[in-house]
């Protein structure tokens, strides 16, 4: 367990709609991190959160949106979905804002999401 | 433009043998590289790093080798257990703290 918590698990949804997926970093980490891996696709990173502010961006779309609240949990928000939106979604959390390159980044179970 | 490449998305070996697991990457200005390691319904684990500086890092059974003037670095796992058996990915990371995957190699280690 490595004290990460996404939720949901699963999420089956339509195109054209928005969801909204979750993380709970690990206690006392101040980074989250959002990744999507879509089949066949390696772990794309999306976006990097630190103490609530924004602090790097990847290959995230417009029509997603992602926030960092007081308490430390994140939300991934992904509107007007497509069908190609359809992938597992992994958060991870480190204490510091670079705490990935001593390997220090602690992965959630994913949040795999289905659009119909 | 994939700055991490996996060219081979499967690889398996017997138990008890070597196995290699390569990376490619394409920017000079990664300084570390890391493997993670991946079982079906969890979420990636790290394995092990090294630093732009070395040319190589062993834990255990696990030695990851830098070759910086070929931009390439390899995993090799000795002995290979059943264990073992999972989904590896290679990372890359520079001064802005996130990481660079690759598409991953699906390693079977045949009892």
């Amino acid at each position: 367990d490595s004290g990460v918590t996404q939720t949901p698990k699963h999420l089956i949804t339509a195109t054209g709609q928005r969801v909204t997926l979750r993380c709970s970093p690990r206690s006392g980490d101040l980074s989250v991190y959002w990744y999507q891996q879509s089949l066949d696709q390696g772990l794309q990173f999306l976006i990097q959160y630190y103490n609530g502010e924004e602090r790097a961006k990847g290959n995230i779309l417009e029509r997603f949106s992602a926030q960092q609240f007081p308490d430390l949990h994140s939300e991934l928000n992904l509107s007007s979905l497509e069908l190609g939106d359809s992938a597992l979604y992994f958060c991870a959390s480190s204490l510091y804002a670079t705490g990935a390159n001593t390997g220090e980044l602690f992965f959630g179970e994913g949040s795999r999401l289905t659009v119909l | 433009d994939q700055q991490v490449k996996q060219n081979s998305p499967s690889l398996s070996v017997q138990e008890g043998r070597i196995s290699i697991l390569n990376c490619d990457y394409t920017n000079s200005m990664f300084d570390y590289f890391l493997w993670y390691k991946k079982y079906p319904a969890e979420g990636p684990t790290f394995l092990i790093s090294i630093s732009s500086i070395k040319d190589k890092n062993e834990d255990g059974r696990f030695t990851v080798f830098l070759n910086k003037s070929a931009k390439h670095l390899s995993l090799h796992i000795v002995p290979s257990q059943p264990g073992d058996s999972a989904v590896y990915f290679c990372a890359a990371g520079g001064s802005q703290g996130n990481l660079i995957f690759g598409k991953g190699t699906k390693l079977s280690v045949k009892p």
